[in-house]
C-alpha cells in the first residue's frame, strides 16, 4: 500500500469547517483513498473513501486532486465531537482480507 | 444490537498467564481481524481471518493464536503474557465480496479490549 503524509495536528473551531489534507503522492492507480477516525478511547470509524471523483455523505467530503497525489477531507461543520485522530489510508478496494495499514494520523482539536 | 463487540472491555492480569479475548460481529461479514494499539497510539494488524482461514499472519509471537469457531465470532488466545503485550486490541470486521468502488470492505471495529500485564 501506498504511504500517506498527513500533518501532525490541526485546530478548528467549532462550527467551521475543517479541511484535513493528506499526501499520497506514489498512489498507484487501483488504489483508494480512505479515511477514518478514532475517538478517544474508542475504535477506528470509518468516514468515507474514493477514487478519483470527489465524494461526499453524511459525515464529510472528499476532494481528491486531479493527479490523485492528494486529497482533503472536509467536515463542514465541526462540532467538539469531532475531536479525533484522522487517519488517512491509501489501498486497493477489492482484495480480500486487506489490512488497513495506519500512520500517525492529524489530531483534529475542536474547541467552542 | 452492538455491530462488532468485544470481551472484556479491560483485562489485568499478572505475567505468565494465559487469557482469551472475544469478539463476536452481527454483520454478516465474512472477513475478521484483530489490530494492537500500543502505548504510543499505533495501530497495527495481528491477524486477519477469511471464510474460517487464517489470510494474515504479521510478525506477531506464536504466544498469540486466533481461534474462528464461526465466521462471526473470533477470538484471540494469548499464552504465556509479558508485559509487552501491555495494549489495546481492537476487533473489525468486513464483507470482501461485492464490485471494486463499493463500500463492501469498509472495517467495522469493536470498542476495543484494554490488556494491562502487571
Amino acid at each position: 500500500d501506498a504511504k500517506t503524509t498527513q500533518p501532525p495536528s490541526m485546530d478548528c473551531a467549532e462550527g467551521r469547517a475543517a479541511n484535513l489534507p493528506c499526501n499520497h503522492s506514489t498512489i498507484s492507480g487501483n488504489e483508494y483513498v480512505y479515511w477514518y477516525r478514532q475517538i478517544h478511547s474508542q475504535g477506528p470509524q470509518y468516514i468515507i473513501h474514493g477514487l478519483k471523483n470527489n465524494e461526499t455523505n453524511e459525515m464529510a467530503s472528499l476532494i481528491i486532486t486531479e493527479d490523485r497525489k492528494s486529497s482533503t477531507l472536509i467536515l463542514p461543520h465541526a462540532t467538539l465531537r469531532d475531536t479525533a485522530v484522522y487517519y488517512c489510508i491509501v489501498r486497493v478496494a477489492n482484495q480480500a482480507g486487506t489490512a488497513l495499514i495506519f500512520g500517525k494520523g492529524t489530531t483534529l482539536s475542536v474547541s467552542s | 444490537d452492538t455491530a462488532v463487540s468485544q470481551t472484556p472491555k479491560y483485562l489485568v492480569t499478572q505475567m505468565g498467564n494465559d487469557k482469551s479475548i472475544k469478539c463476536e460481529q452481527n454483520l454478516g461479514h465474512d472477513t475478521m481481524y484483530w489490530y494492537k494499539q500500543d502505548s504510543k497510539k499505533f495501530l497495527k494488524i495481528m491477524f486477519s481471518y477469511n471464510n474460517k482461514e487464517l489470510i494474515i499472519n504479521e510478525t506477531v509471537p506464536n504466544r498469540f493464536s486466533p481461534k474462528s469457531p464461526d465466521k462471526a465470532h473470533l477470538n484471540l488466545h494469548i499464552n504465556s503474557l509479558e508485559l509487552g503485550d501491555s495494549a489495546v486490541y481492537f476487533c473489525a470486521s468486513s464483507r470482501t465480496s461485492g464490485g471494486a468502488g463499493s463500500s463492501y470492505n469498509e472495517q467495522f471495529f469493536g470498542p476495543g479490549t484494554r490488556l494491562t500485564v502487571l
